[in-house]
């Protein structure tokens, strides 16, 4: 079976841009959360969505928005890039507890 | 809030030495507790986890008991090889709608030959 897929897996933004990062789950698993890992530090909480319902949002701020689709797939949206949002985000699925992480994307914003 | 508080690194040792990482944590409840490790330009991998209090979690020879008295849950290993140089991850999974999880700030850990 294949794990969580993220794309792309690294990419180049200029700030003020916006920039759009997509997941997908591991098959029949319908929970999806995202997480900021700035370098150095452990991953953030951003967002968790079930069954295409927000279940959780962490403390982002609103340039941060999310979506989750009927495929049980993700995007994460980050409008307004900053110089701050420089990171790796990392996708998790899961199907009750356990949590699957995907290899992130790298985002570099300059 | 619910937080995770892990030793500092880097953590260097040689091949074969014994290795412990320290975690604690504070959180409402009864959380469940997870080590996650992450190689060089990886994602993150489960480690081992524990879910009620006194619970061993172990995998690869890697173990961390769920100490409630002392809200810890160190990471312990007897032999390190190389292949496990790596950052290590503390995390609890508390209460509430999302099980979000929340991290330590990770341990990086080098093993020399």
């Amino acid at each position: 079976d294949a794990g969580v897929t993220q794309s792309p897996t690294h990419l180049i933004k200029t700030r003020g841009q916006q920039v759009t990062l997509r997941c997908s789950p591991i098959s029949g698993h319908k929970s999806v959360s995202w997480y900021q890992q700035v370098l150095g530090q452990g991953p953030q909480f951003i967002f968790q969505y079930y069954e295409k319902e927000e279940r959780g949002r962490g403390n982002f701020p609103d340039r941060f928005s999310a979506r989750q689709f009927p495929n049980y797939s993700s995007e994460l949206n980050v409008n307004a890039l900053l110089l701050g949002d420089s990171a790796l985000y990392l996708c998790a699925s899961s199907l009750d507890y356990g949590y699957t992480f995907g290899s992130g994307t790298r985002l570099t914003v300059v | 809030g619910d937080s995770v508080t892990q030793m500092e690194g880097p953590v260097t040792l040689s091949e074969e030495a014994f290795l412990t990482i320290n975690c604690t944590y504070t959180a409402t409840g009864y959380p469940s507790l997870f080590w996650y490790v992450q190689y060089p330009g990886e994602g993150l991998q489960l480690l081992l986890k524990a879910t009620k209090a006194d619970d061993k979690g172990s995998n690869k020879g890697f173990e961390a008991t769920y100490r409630k008295e002392t809200t810890s849950f160190h990471l312990e290993k007897g032999s390190v090889q190389v292949s496990d140089s790596a950052v290590y991850f503390c995390a609890l999974r508390g209460g509430g709608a999302t099980n979000k999880l929340i991290f330590g700030t990770g341990t990086l850990l080098a093993v020399q030959p």
